[in-house]
């Protein structure tokens, strides 16, 4: 067990509609990662969010948006999806952007993911 | 972003040492490497990373090319339970000690009993 908690753990919608993915993280820990994992991409990293505020963007959909709210659980809104956004969909949580002493992200420590199917 | 580059796949025996390759030659001097493994249905779990220097931990060894330009994964001793898919990673500091990690398509390792 990580102690990275996310829900929903399975999530099947229609193509249109909009759904919210939910990840709280470790205690104590300020950042937040989401990433995406389908089969013919494998995972890419969409956005970090650390104590509230996004600090690195990657792959992320102008269709997606994510926030970190004042207890540090973040929620990641996917909206007006389509089929290709069938996929898993991890959080993963670290202390900081650095480790103590040193630049890198340290450990992140993953969740178990939501598995979203659009149809 | 700097890439690294593994085979697709590796295949053990059990209790023998298992030495996973990477390649990063565009590796920059900043970035950290690290080590991810994925068992099947469940989320990444961290093995170890490092800078330069030779690292340990109770799960593996890294040992990192004194260029920097590539690095080994050592699991000194494969369990049925170290089949997974294995991703090195370079942690790419976005600027202002703001580092995301950029997963590849990993090496599948299978462990054969």
């Amino acid at each position: 067990d990580s102690g990275v908690t996310q829900t929903p753990k399975h999530l099947i919608t229609a193509t249109g509609q909009r759904v919210t993915l939910r990840c709280s993280p470790r205690s104590g820990d300020l950042s937040v990662y989401w990433y995406q994992q389908s089969l013919d991409q494998g995972l890419q990293f969409l956005i970090q969010y650390y104590n509230g505020e996004e600090r690195a963007k990657g792959n992320i959909l102008e269709r997606f948006s994510a926030q970190q709210f004042p207890d540090l659980h973040s929620e990641l809104n996917l909206s007006s999806l389509e089929l290709g956004d069938s996929a898993l969909y991890f959080c993963a949580s670290s202390t900081s952007p650095g480790v103590a002493g040193g630049p890198g992200p340290g450990e992140l420590f993953f969740g178990e993911g939501s598995r979203l199917t659009v149809l | 972003d700097a890439k690294t580059t593994q085979p697709n796949s590796m295949e053990s025996n059990e209790e023998e040492p298992v030495h996973l390759p990477c390649n990063h030659s565009t590796i920059s001097g900043t970035d950290y490497i690290h080590w991810y493994r994925q068992l099947p249905s469940q989320g990444p779990e961290y093995v170890i990373h490092g800078l330069t220097s030779n690292v340990n931990n109770r799960m593996a060894s890294l040992a990192i090319a004194e260029d920097r330009k590539s690095s080994t994964l050592i699991l000194h001793r494969a369990t049925l339970r170290d089949a997974a898919v294995y991703y090195c990673i370079l942690s790419i500091d976005s600027g202002g000690s703001n580092y995301k990690l950029t997963f590849g398509k990993g090496t599948l390792l299978t462990v054969n009993p």
